[in-house]
């Protein structure tokens, strides 16, 4: 079975704070995704990387970036956060970008 | 503008008994359609996946539709369980690059004794 794991389930920060998600996956996937999910919005893309050191903006990548030194960790920084960046993150990986996506857990992020 | 709309918003329904939502897309150039359940607090989990050619597709008691014409799917659940509780949600994919995923915001459903 694919494992995907993130760092933390529940997240307390303090708007300013620079804030590190990590995500890890055991299956040698090419591909990896932070996604937000939010009330009433649906899962919205912020980053995807398709290979090592190569990333690429989703629809709402504005505060933040990410990085992904190695195959199986893609991480998700919020340089500064902000309140408005409370939510649920979820990072996922595919094998190509036609396949199923396998979700890890999530981060409930809370920026006060 | 590519959406999925998703119905209904919640559903309530008795244990053993079957439902059906809703999900029209207007995503263009379509690729393919998956339905995740996503559990409260987890991250989703892919129960189907149907490319063009698909008009059906099961996973044990759900069973998927595509009708691509009209831009409709329908997922079936057969005799609910309680551990059918949680949300739904339709993903329609574009042809092209992973970053063109568009999602429904789900049906929330809640299976009660």
């Amino acid at each position: 079975d694919v494992k995907v794991t993130q760092s933390s389930r529940y997240l307390v920060k303090r708007t300013g704070e620079k804030v590190f998600l990590e995500c890890v996956q055991d299956m040698d996937h090419e591909n990896m995704f932070w996604y937000r999910q939010d009330p009433g919005l649906g899962l919205r893309l912020i980053y995807f990387s398709y290979d090592v050191k190569m990333k690429e903006k989703g629809d709402i990548p504005e505060g933040y970036s990410v990085s992904r030194e190695k195959k199986e960790r893609f991480s998700l920084i919020l340089e500064s956060a902000s309140t408005n960046q409370t939510s649920m993150y979820l990072c996922a990986s595919s094998l190509t970008v036609r396949e199923t996506q396998y979700f890890g857990p999530g981060t409930r992020l809370l920026v006060l | 503008k590519n959406q999925v709309e998703q119905s209904p918003q919640s559903l309530i329904i008795l244990e053993g008994k079957n439902c059906t939502l809703q999900c029209n897309y207007t995503v263009s150039p379509f690729s393919n359609l998956r339905w995740y359940k996503q559990d409260t607090g987890r991250g989703p989990v892919s129960l189907t996946i149907m490319t063009f050619s698909e008009n059906t597709k099961s996973n044990g008691r759900y069973t998927a539709t595509l009708d691509a014409d009209t831009k409709q799917s329908s997922l079936h659940i057969t005799a609910s369980q309680l551990s059918d509780s949680a949300s739904y949600i339709c993903v329609v994919s574009h042809t092209g690059t992973a970053s063109k995923l568009t999602f429904g915001t789900g049906t929330r459903l809640q299976v009660t004794l």
